[in-house]
């Protein structure tokens, strides 16, 4: 069974600019997430989504952070102007029952 | 209000056991895991806990206290390789997951 898929894995910008992120679950699996991880911290939740629909947002920066997953299936992470904070990792993950399969992650470079 | 708390760091010598403590307090509760994620790569699932008690898979232990919102992770017969950060999670009503900041473990020869 192929695992979750993310793009790029690195990537370097500089402050104020607009980068994406993708992400293809594990096929059947519904629920999908998108997270922070900042060096040294917990993985944070930006976005979760049960099949096309949001089910929690709470955390996203809505104001530079957006995502969509329009059929269902992959989805895409955006920043637009991106700020020096947002260097991190962003780990996509999905879900069926109990537990979450992670995707190897994008490493952002916010310079 | 949901927090989380974990030990920063650990170290411990090849061959022993080290225990990792895990508090929560959160506005739901569904489960208990626990995840390894060595340096750069994603987390990988460990162990799941829902009821009181101790779950063994291993060399590695989970044990959960409901009532006192306290978990633990027992890793035996260190091993070089067990070097790694370990995310305890809290499940939220099965809906999301909240993470600790992780206890980063040094295992030295």
């Amino acid at each position: 069974e192929a695992g979750v898929a993310q793009s790029p894995r690195y990537k370097i910008i500089e402050k104020r600019q607009s980068v994406a992120f993708w992400c293809n679950p594990i096929s059947g699996h519904a629920t999908l997430y998108w997270y922070q991880q900042i060096l040294g911290q917990g993985p944070k939740l930006l976005i979760q989504f049960q099949n096309n629909g949001v089910v929690d947002d709470s955390q996203l920066p809505k104001d530079r952070f957006s995502a969509e997953r329009l059929k269902g299936v992959d989805s895409t992470l955006k920043i637009q102007p991106a700020k020096l904070e947002d260097s991190a990792v962003y780990l996509c993950a999905s879900r069926i029952e109990r537990e979450q399969y992670f995707g190897p992650g994008t490493r952002l470079t916010v310079t | 209000g949901q927090n989380i708390d974990q030990p920063t760091e650990m170290t411990a010598t090849e061959g022993a056991i080290v225990q990792i403590n895990c508090t929560y307090q959160t506005s739901g509760f569904n489960g208990l895991f626990w995840y390894q994620q060595h340096a750069g790569e994603a987390p990988t699932f460990l162990s799941y806990n829902v009821l009181d008690g101790l779950e063994e898979k291993g060399r590695f232990s989970s044990f959960l206290s409901r009532s006192k919102g306290y978990s633990y992770l027992l890793l035996k017969e260190l091993q070089m390789k067990d070097s790694a950060s370990y995310l305890c999670a809290v499940d939220n009503y099965g809906q999301n997951f909240v993470f600790g900041p992780g206890t980063r473990l040094s295992v030295l020869p």
